[in-house]
């Protein structure tokens, strides 16, 4: 079975661009989360998606938006980049089929450096 | 307003001894914590999880403990090696919703 794929692993862009970000899941996982890793601050969570619709939300501006098509794949929009938008961005994919709360499963990120 | 704290940002230890990482939590609503391990350049990866319902999960080396009443956990890890050396990532959630990580403890393994 095939993991979390994520695109492009790294990217360098210039502040006030945009970027987007894609994240393919797990075959079968209709969940895909996203997670911003800084240094010192862990994984700070950006949102999810859950059939295409934006189940829960963390606490980003609104230059972050994100989406998910119908086949479960995930896109991460980040506009009017900032010098401190550079990180690891995480995609995560999970069934969570509304049971009990399973492990998420985690591509191997996409490091943006803003300049 | 950081819901799960690990306070250790590091951690060094002598390969074959115990590493302990903590993980203390504020929200007494969560009730399944979990624990991930991430190497450089490369994801976090699902190590081990308990659910309030336990005090303890225990699976090869690595042990969690959950003390609901002081809002803690623990992972240990018996005994180190040093293809443990990453960072270690603790996690809660609530219910069905996304959890919340820790800003991880980088755990060194020394030979």
């Amino acid at each position: 079975k095939a993991g979390v794929t994520q695109t492009p692993r790294y990217l360098i862009k210039t502040r006030g661009q945009q970027v987007t970000l894609s994240c393919s899941p797990i075959s079968g996982h209709r969940s895909v989360s996203w997670y911003q890793q800084t240094p010192g601050q862990g994984l700070q969570f950006l949102f999810e998606y859950f059939s295409e619709t934006q189940r829960n939300k963390g606490n980003f501006p609104g230059r972050f938006s994100g989406r998910q098509f119908s086949n479960s794949r995930s896109e991460m929009n980040v506009s009017t980049l900032e010098l401190g938008d550079s990180a690891l961005y995480l995609c995560a994919s999970s069934p969570r089929t509304g049971g009990p709360n399973t492990e998420a499963f985690f591509g191997q990120g996409t490091r943006l450096t803003v300049v | 307003d950081q819901q799960v704290k690990q306070n250790s940002p590091s951690l060094s230890v002598q390969e074959g001894r115990i590493s302990i990482l903590n993980c203390d939590y504020t929200n007494s609503m969560f009730d399944y914590f979990l624990w991930y391990k991430k190497y450089p350049a490369e994801g976090p990866t699902f190590l081990i999880s308990i659910s309030s319902i336990k005090d303890k999960n225990e699976d090869g080396r690595f042990t969690v403990f959950l003390n609901k009443s002081a809002k803690h956990l623990s992972l240990h890890i018996v005994p180190s090696q040093p293809g443990d050396s990453a960072v270690y990532f603790c996690a809660a959630s609530e219910g069905s919703y996304i959890p919340t990580f820790g800003r991880g403890t980088s755990l060194i393994v020394h030979p």
